[in-house]
């Protein structure tokens, strides 16, 4: 079975340049999963799709952060403008949403993740 | 106070020993737990979920209190394949379910 895929592996930009990233998730996944993950800490979840409806998106930083999923698959991640702080790693994942609709409960898989640099 | 505590180590064990660590939760009302294992820069993976009976899968054990709010991991005659980090994660109910995710505890075993 194939795995959650994402494309680039690795990006350099410049501040106040804009990027994209792109995920496909594991077939039959309903739900997918974007993280920023700062080297040292834990991922941080930036937004939560259920099929192509945002679930949660309270920690994406809207100003500059946007995100869609628009036939339900696969996914963007843009970011415009960057920021020196936004360097990181960007992970996909995906699952597949319980009976209860409690995606939590489920097993996330992930994609091996690009590695953005803002020089 | 984080959400979600964990030490960041590194844990330096020598092959063969037991190793232990905690992962401290702030929020009474989470409802899953899950231990999931990060090798070097690589993307996490499901080591195990943790029921409240507590469980195990071959040299590893987790727990849960849910009166101290912690979880923890056991792993019994480490190998120097079990050197990662080893990432906790919480789920919480709110307006929908939350995942929140520990900064990592960095193991590294010896020969």
């Amino acid at each position: 079975e194939a795995g959650v895929a994402q494309s680039p592996r690795y990006k350099i930009i410049e501040k106040r340049q804009s990027v994209a990233f792109w995920c496909n998730p594991i077939s039959g996944h309903a739900t997918l999963y974007w993280y920023q993950q700062i080297l040292g800490q834990g991922p941080k979840l930036l937004i939560q799709f259920q099929n192509n409806g945002v679930v949660d998106d309270s920690q994406l930083p809207k100003d500059r952060f946007s995100a869609e999923r628009l036939k339900g698959v696969d996914s963007t991640l843009k970011i415009q403008p960057a920021k020196l702080e936004d360097s990181a790693v960007y992970l996909c994942a995906s699952s597949f949403p319980t009976r209860d609709s409690s995606p939590s409960y489920n097993e996330q898989f992930f994609g091996p993740g690009t590695r953005l640099t803002v020089l | 106070r984080k959400e979600v505590e964990q030490d960041p180590g590194p844990f330096n064990v020598p092959e063969g020993a037991t190793v232990a660590f905690n992962c401290t939760y702030s929020n009474s009302a989470s409802q899953s737990f899950f231990w999931y294992r990060q090798d070097c820069r690589k993307e996490p993976k499901l080591l195990m979920s943790v029921y409240s009976s507590g469980n195990e899968d071959g040299r590893f054990t987790a727990q849960l209190n849910r009166a101290s709010q912690y979880i923890s991991l056991l792993i019994r005659d480490s190998k120097l394949s079990d050197s990662a980090t080893y990432l906790c994660v919480v789920s919480v109910y709110g307006s929908n379910y939350q995942l929140i995710w520990g900064a990592g505890t960095k193991l590294i075993i010896k020969p």
